[in-house]
């Protein structure tokens, strides 16, 4: 496999439920990320991994629980979630160095919908 | 004030056309700059990197004005494929954690 795998593409979730969402890298990278998009709205960053260490929570509800085993997989935990949380949910990964910013790419995103 | 701003279109040209986009940003301090595109129900794909002196891949050409603040990407002769939504991205900081993505402005081409 090349790029950046997510599993599942499609998830249909009740609120009461526990569900994780999967990424993989297989670019050699050293940071992951989450993002969630809704309709109509930009991209929102999540979380940020470097070096399988967490640097950023961008304010993210305490039902999105990321977690980062080694630089090439991700996971999100979701639990007890809203159906505000639907959205379409992208990793990404990117060679990150500090001071330089390099180009992330994605993975093809989990859609996901809360009932 | 939004800290990335894309006009949101649609933007609706014939096949051949030359077509343009800014994006402003409200940070004096950003360092990095970048154009995905994305098409319907996919992942962004990056297009290009903007760098300080303007740079060009085929069709595309990116510039930056640091000056007035904003990014623009120009595509020529566009094709029918060219259609998709794009994306400016903006680092705020030197540090992959402070990414803002614009909403996206979207392009149509017509036959």
């Amino acid at each position: 496999e090349t790029g950046v795998t997510q599993t599942p593409r499609h998830l249909v979730m009740g609120m009461t439920n526990k569900k994780s969402l999967k990424c993989e890298q297989h670019l050699g990278h050293n940071a992951m990320y989450w993002y969630k998009q809704s309709a109509k709205k930009p991209l929102e960053l999540m979380f940020v991994y470097s070096l399988e260490e967490r640097v950023e929570n961008n304010s993210v509800p305490s039902r999105f629980s990321p977690e980062c085993p080694n630089s090439s997989h991700l996971f999100l935990h979701l639990h007890t979630l809203q159906p505000e949380d639907s959205a379409l949910y992208l990793c990404a990964s990117s060679q990150d160095r500090t001071g330089t910013f390099y180009e992330q790419y994605f993975g093809p995103g989990t859609r996901l919908t809360v009932t | 004030r939004k800290e990335v701003e894309q006009d949101p279109g649609p933007f609706n040209v014939p096949e051949g056309a030359t077509v343009a986009f800014n994006c402003t940003y409200s940070n004096s301090a950003s360092q990095s700059f970048f154009w995905y595109r994305q098409d319907c129900r996919k992942e962004p794909k990056l297009l290009m990197s903007v760098y300080s002196s303007g740079n060009e891949d085929g069709r595309f050409t990116a510039q930056l004005n640091r000056a007035s603040q904003y990014i623009s990407l120009l595509i020529r002769d566009s094709k029918l494929s060219d259609s998709a939504t794009y994306l400016c991205v903006v680092n705020a900081y030197s540090s992959a954690s402070k990414i803002i993505f614009g909403s996206g402005t979207r392009l149509s081409i017509r036959p």
